[in-house]
């Protein structure tokens, strides 16, 4: 049962361009989610996070958007830079669980 | 602050044979969780120690077992391996007793042969 699920094994975007990543949840009980950039043969890196109590959450260059009604979260990244290349994991938690819920991931490729 | 350390960072087994794991979570966090990365499987929760103890668990067999010391340094043993063990293991700290960000190491990549 795939509580999270990242739909785009692999998004390409041109430098300079916004990317979008998309996640959606089955687990109406999730509070708490959680972006992560992750290299090949590295840990996760943490990039951004939102409360359920908000819709909206930005840090420099990204924002997560949260639509609690319909179940999905957005990563988006403004302007998209060539380092910024990578696998995108969303995660998700709820109050309790001490554990996180990831997505399959999204790869990330940005043209120059 | 030093980053989440795990040692070995690589490790070649056989069938059969045991490991053990270690991590060192960032200073001043309680909590250390630990997971499985597979290419068909994802990023799947193996448990989670607070305070020595485990307070949740993944779908694991009991081959995987763990423990957190008084320091909170981890450790994550795998008896019997089979070859499906072959994996990226990672753990990753927090600081412990409500819902806050997750930070990981760089994982210890193990091949079971």
């Amino acid at each position: 049962d795939q509580q999270v699920k990242q739909n785009s094994p692999s998004l390409s975007v041109q430098e300079g361009r916004i990317s979008i990543l998309n996640c959606d949840y089955t687990n109406s009980m999730f509070d708490y989610f959680l972006w992560y950039k992750k290299y090949p043969a590295e840990g996760p890196t943490f990039l951004i996070s939102i409360s359920s109590i908000k819709d909206k959450n930005e840090d420099g260059r990204f924002t997560v958007f949260l639509n609690k009604s319909a179940k999905h979260l957005s990563l988006h990244i403004v302007p998209s830079q060539p380092g910024d290349s990578a696998v995108y994991f969303c995660a998700a938690s709820f109050q309790g669980a001490q554990k996180l819920v990831f997505g399959q991931g999204t790869r990330l490729t940005i043209n120059p | 602050k030093a980053g989440v350390t795990q040692t070995p960072r690589y490790l070649i087994k056989t069938r059969g044979q045991q490991v053990t794991l270690s991590c060192s979570p960032i200073s001043g966090h309680r909590s250390v969780s630990w997971y499985q990365q597979t290419p068909g499987q994802g990023l799947q929760f193996l448990f989670e120690y607070f305070s020595e103890t485990q307070r949740n668990k993944g779908n694991f067999p009991g081959r995987f077992s763990g423990r957190q010391f008084s320091n909170s340094r981890s450790e994550m043993n795998v008896s019997t391996l089979e070859l499906g063990d072959s994996a990226l293991y990672l753990c990753a700290s927090k600081e412990g007793t409500v819902q806050e960000t997750q930070y990981f190491g760089p994982g210890t990549r193990l091949l079971v042969l």
